[in-house]
């Protein structure tokens, strides 16, 4: 069982809902990570937060809102979302840096409609 | 633009056979290079690579890395059915250590 939970597993969504993806880690890591698997494209990295503070964002929409109020909690808000949007979102945790070991969440399929 | 490039992109094999996966990348001040395995969501760690010419090994699955030539090798022996997964590459950049820069993966299959 992973160290890394993420809710709600599927999702599905209107371009004008708003709605929050969660993640939590248990592992005491410092450092949480979005990424975004889109089919046939490479795993994209969307946001990085070490110590709660934000230190990556790479390029995404406004669209696309993190929120890290802990070192455990990694929120994803999703507002006016587009069909392109539709992937699996995923969360990850690591002590501080990416190249340690990541310890993957399972994942947020999120269709857009 | 640093990239991360895997073939063959899909593999179908049976058991017991022997497969050899590339990841090749062009990063700027590379750091380390990591393979992933991934079967149905989320990716589970396999190997991180440092340094040229020393082989990691795990059960049946080994990896090397070439830093001169820019690339790494994931060699899965005596395959089994529950090998059937994505292996996915990626590579770590020293200007940046959050960011993971990761390939499209390698789709094996692997049939009785």
């Amino acid at each position: 069982e992973t160290g890394v939970t993420q809710t709600p597993r599927h999702l599905v969504m209107g371009m004008t809902n708003k709605k929050s993806l969660k993640c939590e880690q248990h592992l005491g890591h410092n450092a949480m990570y979005w990424y975004k698997q889109s089919a046939k494209k490479p795993l994209e990295l969307m946001f990085v937060y070490n110590f709660k503070e934000q230190t990556e964002n790479n390029s995404v929409p406004s669209r696309f809102s993190p929120e890290c109020p802990n070192s455990s909690h990694l929120f994803l808000h999703l507002h006016t979302l587009q069909p392109e949007d539709s992937a699996l979102y995923l969360c990850a945790s690591s002590q501080d840096r990416a190249d340690e070991v990541t310890e993957f969440g399972p994942g947020t399929r999120l269709t857009v409609l | 633009e640093d990239k991360v490039v895997q073939s063959p992109l899909s593999l179908v094999v049976h058991e017991g056979d022997t497969v050899t996966l590339n990841c090749s990348y062009e990063v700027t001040n590379f750091r380390s290079l990591l393979w992933y395995k991934q079967e149905k969501k989320a990716p589970t760690f396999l190997f991180m690579l440092t340094s040229s010419g020393i082989e990691k090994k795990s059960g049946r699955l080994s990896s090397i890395l070439d830093k001169k030539e820019l690339f790494s090798i994931l060699n899965i022996t005596a395959t089994q059915t529950g090998d059937s997964a994505v292996y996915l590459c990626a590579v770590e950049a020293y200007y940046n250590t959050d960011k993971l820069i990761f390939g499209t993966g390698t789709r094996l299959q692997v049939f009785p």
